[in-house]
């Protein structure tokens, strides 16, 4: 079975540096190509996908925002971590990770996601 | 980037009406090797995380119920929902993972008329 959870601050002050953390089970970057994402979502705004990292360790990052954010993970905790710099109000909003996968040349969508962690940036 | 724009912004529905929301991507998010339109569907109810309903454009999801069915291929898709049930009241979201920077539709509010 496969779970998701982020975690990390609910409030940061604009200028500051945000990092959340998603903590998986049920899946493995060392024996999956499997995927995470981060995606947002703004209060009634649509999902803005945010960056992923992959199981060989490539990152993507949304054009956007790339100068502002960093993807790692930590295969051996079954963690990934999504630092962005410089956080502004429109930041706000609630950060999910999810999980993706690969098998062979057939690529799936975001099956599971976690539940979400709101951020708020207010000074 | 491939925009991915819904139609219509909302809808209030009858309960056993049948619905469908229209999604059109800025480029084909067709994969020529294999046939499959990378698109998904996805539903959100108030308070919850998305949950997937439709990949490849048409395939359902395991334990999504038959009456959610996916269609269209290159730019155009549709999402179908045949007997609406009061449980069906959601936000429903297109995606391409065409590209690895997915995109989402700005979605579709579905109330209770």
């Amino acid at each position: 079975q496969i779970t998701l959870k982020e975690s990390g601050p609910t409030l940061v002050k604009p200028t500051q540096t945000l990092t959340l953390t998603c903590t998986f089970s049920g899946f493995s970057f060392d024996t999956d190509e499997v995927i995470v994402g981060w995606i947002r979502q703004a209060p009634g705004k649509p999902l803005e996908w945010l960056a992923a990292i992959f199981w060989h360790d490539d990152k993507q990052y949304t054009p956007s925002l790339r100068s502002r954010l960093t993807i790692t993970k930590d295969a051996s905790r079954n963690q990934v971590f999504l630092t962005m710099t410089n956080a502004d109000h429109v930041d706000t909003a609630t950060y999910y990770c999810a999980h993706r996968r690969r098998k062979g040349d057939i690529w799936f969508p975001f099956d599971y996601w976690g539940q979400g962690t709101l951020v708020t940036v207010s000074s | 980037d491939i925009v991915m724009t819904q139609s219509p912004d909302s809808l209030a529905v009858s309960l056993g009406d049948r619905v469908t929301i229209n999604c059109k991507s800025s480029q084909s998010v067709l994969f020529s090797s294999n046939s499959k339109s990378y698109v998904a569907w996805y539903q959100q109810k108030a308070g919850q995380s998305p949950k997937l309903l439709i990949y490849w454009a048409s395939t359902r999801e395991s334990g999504v119920p038959d009456r959610f069915t996916g269609s269209g291929s290159g730019t155009e898709f549709t999402l179908t929902i045949t007997n609406f049930q009061a449980e069906d009241v959601a936000v429903y979201f297109c995606q391409q993972y065409y590209r690895t920077a997915n995109t989402f539709g700005q979605g579709t509010r579905l109330e209770i008329k």
